[in-house]
């Protein structure tokens, strides 16, 4: 299997514009979930998708983030406008019910934004 | 108590040498703690993890061992290799809800040096 994919790599943007990030997750896993990780707050979890469906955003800073998952393979995070202090990694994962899996996150490389 | 504290937030450690890193929590409905190896450039992948109804668990160079009364869990890295140098995460889940939703810790960055 490819893994989680995730892009862009990197995205380097101004303040005000809109950044879409994008995520192809494991082929049959349940679960979708999207973190953020910067160098304060370490790994945040933004939001959650079991068979598509979110289940918990309580993670998402403000209403300028939103994601959506159209499709099992699919997902995409919005942030709109962005601003400097969105700067940061957001990594996507997806994961198996449990049990009978281990419940392991399978982590994809990330995608490094800079908000100028 | 939704908070796993983490510490130190960064080691050096000389090759050959044990690699300890330590994880507290609070919230005792937490019953599976995974440690996450995250290498630059790469996102976190599952290394070791243990339930809290055993005090030890290794799997090769690395040993996770857990006081449940303390309720404090810590990573050690045998004969530390280079190879080593990355950020590790403790972690902290209920399970019982059908899959996983990690607390992580604030994270580790272990250099190894030769």
């Amino acid at each position: 299997d490819a893994g989680v994919i995730q892009s862009p790599r990197h995205e380097v943007t101004e303040m005000g514009q809109e950044v879409t990030l994008r995520c192809k997750p494991i082929s049959g896993h349940d679960y979708l979930f999207w973190y953020r990780q910067t160098m304060m707050r370490g790994l945040e979890l933004l939001i959650y998708f079991n068979n598509n469906v979110p289940i918990d955003d309580s993670g998402m800073p403000e209403d300028r983030f939103s994601a959506k998952m159209p499709n099992a393979s699919f997902s995409t995070l919005k942030i709109q406008p962005s601003e400097p202090r969105d700067s940061a990694v957001y990594f996507c994962a997806s994961s198996l019910q449990i049990p009978p899996n281990t419940g392991e996150l399978f982590f994809g490389e990330g995608s490094r934004l800079t908000v100028l | 108590q939704q908070q796993v504290k983490q510490s130190p937030q960064s080691l050096i450690v000389q090759k050959g040498g044990i690699s300890i890193i330590n994880c507290a929590y609070e919230n005792t409905a937490f019953d599976y703690f995974p440690w996450y190896q995250q290498f630059p450039g790469k996102g976190p992948a599952l290394l070791i993890a243990i339930r809290p109804d055993v005090s030890e668990k290794k799997e090769g160079r690395f040993t996770i061992s857990f006081n449940k009364s303390a309720k404090q869990f810590s990573l050690h890295i045998m004969d530390s290799q280079p190879g080593d140098s990355a950020t590790y995460f403790c972690a902290a889940s209920i399970r019982n809800t059908g899959f996983q939703k990690l607390v992580f810790g604030t994270g580790t960055r272990l250099l190894v040096s030769p």
